[in-house]
């Protein structure tokens, strides 16, 4: 596609439950990024896929958080057990292998934790 | 821990103004970036500075990195209410950016 996209664009869910967001990023994109943006805050780095290298998961908050990446294609981030402070837009970027290259942005998944 | 603070945090000024956003941290990175963002969209590009003391303009923007490579500035001339949004800097750190804390600007006609 033309653009990175997310899915679903909003999701409302119970305290509790597990959640799977998905990316599909721009096709020749070897580079993916998770990012959390709470409300009317910066972007705090989750995770960072680079080919076939092991995942840079430094970011992830707990171990409730987890994502995976199949080649340089989809991605999905899983959260396990939801709690409300996980509410949040979870944005996911792409770019060719990063020196100094942007980012491309989806337009995120606002998560809401009921 | 790298941490990129910007300021002011909020900004309302009105059409025509001119106006100044930091970007510092107590990192060198190896390169800085600007973003934009509206409500309900994902960070927009503007620009990205590579070289200690690089300036770069994009119509009534100038972008700044510092010598040391450890801030940057955006200054906007003659504000428009188009200008209105949250803007980001960022620092290349290793193979991820680091993005700022965020200013929020508010143009009024």
């Amino acid at each position: 596609g033309a653009g990175v996209s997310q899915s679903p664009s909003n999701k409302v869910t119970e305290k509790g439950k597990d959640v799977e967001l998905r990316c599909d990023p721009i096709s020749g994109h070897t580079a993916l990024y998770w990012y959390r943006q709470r409300l009317g805050q910066g972007l705090e780095f989750l995770i960072y896929f680079q080919g076939n290298s092991a995942p840079d998961k430094s970011g992830l908050p707990s171990d409730r958080f987890s994502a995976e990446r199949t080649g340089e294609s989809v991605s999905t981030l899983t959260i396990q057990r939801t709690q409300q402070e996980d509410s949040a837009v979870y944005l996911c970027a792409s770019s060719l292998v990063y020196r100094g290259q942007g980012y491309t942005f989806g337009s995120g998944t606002r998560l809401t934790v009921v | 821990t790298q941490l990129l603070k910007q300021s002011p945090q909020f900004l309302s000024i009105q059409e025509g103004e001119n106006l100044t956003v930091y970007c510092n941290s107590s990192s060198v990175f190896s390169s800085l970036q600007w973003y934009r963002q509206e409500p309900g969209e994902g960070p927009v590009l503007l620009v990205t500075v590579v070289t200690g003391g690089e300036v770069k303009k994009l119509k009534r923007l100038t972008f700044q990195f510092g010598d040391a490579r450890k801030d940057s500035s955006l200054h906007i001339t003659a504000a428009q209410p188009g200008d209105t949004g949250l803007y980001l800097c960022a620092g290349g750190y290793t193979d991820k950016l680091i993005f700022g804390t965020g200013t929020r600007l508010q143009v009024f006609p």
